[in-house]
């Protein structure tokens, strides 16, 4: 099956910083690739996708890039925010509806 | 949309009881899944519904674990006898099958078994 391995584990930045999260999958069929949020006590938020016929995708503060080539993609958050400190998943499919995700990034934003 | 919807928020229960968790997926959602998030092992899925129909049951842990999805807008999950290793939160997704979209998750039932 699909392994997806996730770095750092933890990150601290300061308010204003970029933050860049990186992920690596293993199975070559793989075309979907979501981003999740997860604040204090709540459920994971979808934030961001990419799908595998785009290399690209930004939403304001965010973007995730993908090289299928070399089976990784990453999320890069600009201009951060206290509001942003959370803990990030990164998650793989190949579009039958079973996702895997990555062990999460603790995501520290320092004022 | 009131989003996915579980319950209860918190469950504590006596080692050998049985618990039950339930979920109810957005409207017009035709897959349902159940995760567990620990410190230790991160988001596990346990089993997946299409359609009403359990798909992919690989990830629940044992025997003491059951699910059902009875109709569209409703699922649980049950463990009988719980014990303490089974305290974790436990998270209900779900998902059109239409085309390629991430999960909705629901707020998640946080168990401990003491």
């Amino acid at each position: 099956g699909e392994n997806v391995e996730q770095h750092p584990s933890t990150l601290s930045v300061q308010e204003g910083d970029s933050a860049v999260i990186k992920c690596t999958y293993s199975d070559s069929a793989s075309n979907y690739f979501p981003w999740y949020k997860q604040e204090l006590g709540k459920g994971p938020q979808l934030i961001i996708d990419i799908r595998s016929n785009v290399g690209e995708k930004k939403d304001q503060r965010i973007a995730v890039t993908l090289n299928k080539t070399a089976k990784h993609f990453s999320l890069h958050i600009t201009e951060t925010q206290p509001e942003d400190s959370a803990v990030y998943f990164c998650a793989a499919s190949n579009g039958f509806n079973k996702f895997y995700f990555g062990s999460g990034t603790k995501l520290n934003v320092k004022p | 949309d009131a989003g996915v919807i579980q319950s209860p928020r918190h469950e504590v229960t006596e080692m050998g009881q049985e618990v039950t968790l339930r979920c109810k997926p957005i409207s017009g959602h035709n897959s349902l899944f159940w995760y567990r998030q620990t410190m230790m092992r991160g988001l596990e899925l346990l089993i997946y519904f299409n359609n009403n129909v359990p798909i992919d049951d690989s990830g629940m842990p044992e025997d003491r674990f059951s699910a059902k999805m009875p109709n569209a807008s409703f699922s649980t999950l049950k463990i009988q006898p719980s014990e303490p290793r089974d305290s974790a939160v436990y998270f209900c997704a779900s998902t059109s099958g239409r085309s390629l979209y991430g999960y909705t998750f629901g707020s998640g039932t946080r168990l401990t078994v003491v």
